[in-house]
């Protein structure tokens, strides 16, 4: 049973650009969650998702961020028109039906 | 919200003494406090949880304590190895057990286990 997958593991984008994150939790597991870890920081939730749901969003900016949980494919963690504070790991995590979350890998995102 | 406290921040140790990393939570509501072990560039990985119906787990050198009444946990690492070397995330969630919910996390605690 493969751990819960992030691709890709590196990014680096240009300010004005549009980041695409993705996110596919382990097998069995209907729930994912996606935070934001800044150097030598905590993680900081952002959203919240269940298969074509969001639950809770309470924690992602309300502009250029938005995220998704498709029926059929990963999850996507979506960010327009990057700017340099975006640079951070963004990690997603799974969960089954219990509220042990496992994390992903990550995704190291640089905005130059 | 959630307010989740974590001290200390940073942690060193000889190899062999005992580590113990403190937290405090805000809502009285949480009921699930897992503890994640993250290594340098690594994912977090947990290490070992706690329900509010129990005070105190234990798995090998690892224990995690419960005081609801004060809402603090803590995380004691006992005969602490090189290998224990990382920074350590207390986190805490509320809601119905068996559901998911966000988790809030304390500021982490590098510990550095000196051989």
């Amino acid at each position: 049973n493969a751990g819960v997958m992030q691709n890709p593991r590196h990014l680096v984008r240009r300010r004005g650009q549009e980041a695409r994150l993705r996110c596919s939790p382990m097998k069995g597991h209907s729930h994912v969650y996606w935070y934001r870890q800044l150097p030598e920081e905590g993680l900081k939730f952002m959203v919240y998702l269940q298969k074509e749901n969001i639950i809770d969003e309470s924690g992602m900016p309300k502009e250029r961020f938005s995220a998704e949980f498709p029926k059929e494919g990963p999850s996507i963690l979506r960010i327009q028109q990057v700017v340099r504070g975006d640079s951070a790991a963004y990690f997603c995590a799974s969960s089954p039906w219990t509220d042990t979350q496992y994390f992903g890998p990550g995704t190291r995102l640089t905005v130059l | 919200g959630e307010n989740v406290e974590q001290h200390p921040s940073t942690l060193s140790v000889q190899e062999g003494d005992s580590a113990v990393i403190k937290c405090t939570y805000s809502d009285s509501a949480s009921n699930y406090f897992p503890w994640y072990k993250q290594e340098l560039g690594k994912r977090p990985q947990l290490i070992i949880d706690i329900r509010s119906n129990v005070g105190e787990k234990k798995d090998q050198r690892i224990a995690v304590t419960l005081n609801k009444t004060a809402k603090h946990f803590s995380l004691h690492i006992t005969e602490t190895q090189p290998e224990d070397s990382a920074v350590y995330f207390c986190a805490a969630s509320s809601g119905p057990i068996n559901t998911g919910n966000q988790f809030y996390f304390g500021t982490g605690t590098s510990l550095t286990v000196i051989p």
